[in-house]
C-alpha cells in the first residue's frame, strides 16, 4: 500500500469552528489531492497541489483552503465549518500528471461531522 | 469538460453469476478511464485503467472492462461474482491538467449467496 496517512480519522466539530485535516505521504510524490465523498456524488475534487507551495482549486473549493509547505504534507482547512461540509474526506497522491497511465493512490479517509 | 455517468446506482447478483456495471463517459479528447473499488469503510483501490492501448482491459480480481468509442462506454464485467466483490464501484475519467479525476456517482454491488 502507498504510504499515505490522514489525521484525524474521525472528527466531530461545531458549526463555525475552524478545522484542519492533514494528509501525510512517504512516497515523495509530487501531486496531492483532496476530495470529498458524499452519497450520490462519488468523489469530488476540492483542491490539489502540483508541488510545494503550488496549489489550485477543484470543482468544490468554496469554504476550503489548502497549504503545502513540504512535499510530504498537504493540509486542508475549513475556516468556519458548516453542516454542509459534513462528509468523508480523502487525500490522494500521484507521481506524475503528464503521463496518461498514471495512477492516484488514496488515503484511508477522514470522517468529519459538523453539528 | 469530462464527465461519467454510471447507469445503475445499485446492482444485485447471485454468487457465481456474471457482473455487469455500466458506465458512459463524455470527453472532448481521447480519454483515460479508470474503475476504482471501495469496500465498506475503506479507501479506494484501482481495479483497472484504459489509456488508449488495448480496448479490452484486464484488472485485478478477475474484472475487465471494454472501451467502446462508438458507444462512449466503459462497462465493467466479471464472469463469476464472489461474495468478496460486494463493494461500491466508481467509474472515473481523467479531467485535464494536473491528473485531476472526475468520478461517477458510484454503483453499489450486492452479492447474494
Amino acid at each position: 500500500d502507498a504510504g499515505i496517512t490522514q489525521s484525524p480519522r474521525h472528527k466531530v466539530t461545531e458549526t463555525g469552528t475552524p478545522v484542519t485535516l492533514r494528509c501525510h505521504q512517504t512516497e515523495n510524490h509530487r501531486y496531492m489531492y483532496w476530495y470529498r465523498q458524499d452519497p450520490g456524488h462519488g468523489l469530488r475534487l476540492i483542491h490539489y497541489s502540483y508541488g510545494v507551495k503550488d496549489t489550485d482549486k477543484g470543482e468544490v473549493s468554496d469554504g476550503y483552503s489548502v497549504s503545502r509547505s513540504k512535499t510530504e504534507d498537504f493540509l486542508l482547512t475549513l475556516e468556519s465549518a458548516t453542516s454542509s461540509q459534513t462528509s468523508v474526506y480523502f487525500c490522494a497522491i500521484s507521481e506524475r500528471a503528464g503521463s496518461l497511465s498514471d495512477e492516484q493512490f488514496f488515503g484511508p479517509g477522514t470522517r468529519l461531522t459538523v453539528l | 469538460a469530462q464527465s461519467v455517468t454510471q447507469l445503475d446506482s445499485h446492482v444485485s447478483v447471485s454468487e457465481g453469476t456474471p457482473v455487469l456495471l455500466r458506465c458512459n463517459y463524455s470527453s472532448s479528447y481521447s480519454p483515460s478511464l479508470f474503475w476504482y473499488v471501495q469496500h465498506p469503510n475503506k479507501g479506494l483501490q484501482l481495479l483497472l485503467k484504459y489509456t488508449s492501448a488495448a480496448t479490452l482491459v484486464k484488472g485485478i480480481n478477475g474484472f475487465e472492462a471494454e472501451f467502446k468509442k462508438s458507444e462512449t462506454s466503459f462497462h465493467l464485467t466479471k464472469p463469476s461474482a464472489h461474495m468478496s466483490d460486494a463493494a461500491e464501484y466508481f467509474c472515473v475519467v481523467r479531467g485535464g491538467y494536473g491528473n485531476k479525476l472526475v468520478f461517477g456517482a458510484g454503483t453499489i454491488l450486492r452479492v447474494k449467496s
